[in-house]
């Protein structure tokens, strides 16, 4: 029954390779994101789509794509991977506009991509 | 731009002793505040929220109060236990960019 669920939990690849991760949501939520958190947990936004429009997009390399196919998913490709990678990455989901009156994100358990 | 600043950790208590994690923001608008909180090994969960000023969220004891004169969601709780050992992070959403902006995250760490 998990709400929105990511693979791989975990993920080790060498420098130079092509990875993704998947992610899905049961919740009926119209929006959904990737975040960053690094080695100091800080967490930052990286993607935003709504109804699998892209709708943010922060100073990401463009070696990050995300894939919307529907609004129930979105993946995340990483090419050319970098040490600097190296992260764990949550994906969430919301409803816009809910019955709560604010925005709430529903997290992931999070992928922990390790790049050697 | 938005921002979220909240105490740096590790905050190390006893348990039944009570907590204070500060935290204020700078946001144009009315911003959102929530607090989320992220187990060791796990993603993160609402902790709580308020959407106007001089809302209070609260949950598993836990509360905050939106602060808009001092800019501030100060989350507090009365008697920690061990099991609230974890980061927690306050984050704000502000107009219509639907960007959830985290603080640095406050590790607490609950010793019995």
């Amino acid at each position: 029954d998990t709400a929105v669920s990511q693979t791989p939990k975990y993920l080790v690849t060498q420098m130079g390779n092509d990875k993704s991760i998947k992610c899905e949501q049961n919740l009926g939520h119209d929006t959904m994101y990737w975040y960053k958190q690094d080695s100091k947990k800080f967490l930052k936004i990286m993607f935003s789509y709504n109804n699998k429009e892209l709708i943010i997009n922060e100073t990401v390399p463009n070696r990050f794509s995300p894939k919307s196919p529907d609004k129930a998913h979105l993946n995340l490709h990483i090419n050319s991977l970098e040490l600097g990678d190296s992260a764990v990455y949550f994906c969430a989901s919301s409803q816009v506009g809910g019955s709560s009156g604010a925005n709430v994100l529903t997290f992931g358990a999070g992928s922990r991509l390790t790049v050697l | 731009g938005n921002s979220v600043t909240q105490m740096e950790g590790p905050v190390t208590l006893s348990e039944e002793a009570f907590l204070t994690i500060n935290c204020t923001y700078t946001a144009t608008g009315y911003p959102s505040l929530f607090w989320y909180v992220q187990y060791p090994g796990e993603g993160l969960q609402l902790l709580l929220k308020a959407t106007k000023a001089d809302d209070k969220g609260s949950n598993k004891g836990f509360e905050a109060t939106y602060r808009k004169e001092t800019t501030s969601f100060h989350l507090e709780k009365g008697s920690v236990q061990v099991s609230d050992s974890a980061v927690y992070f306050c984050a704000l959403i502000s107009g219509a960019t639907n960007k959830l902006i985290f603080g640095t995250g406050t590790l607490l760490a609950v010793q019995p």
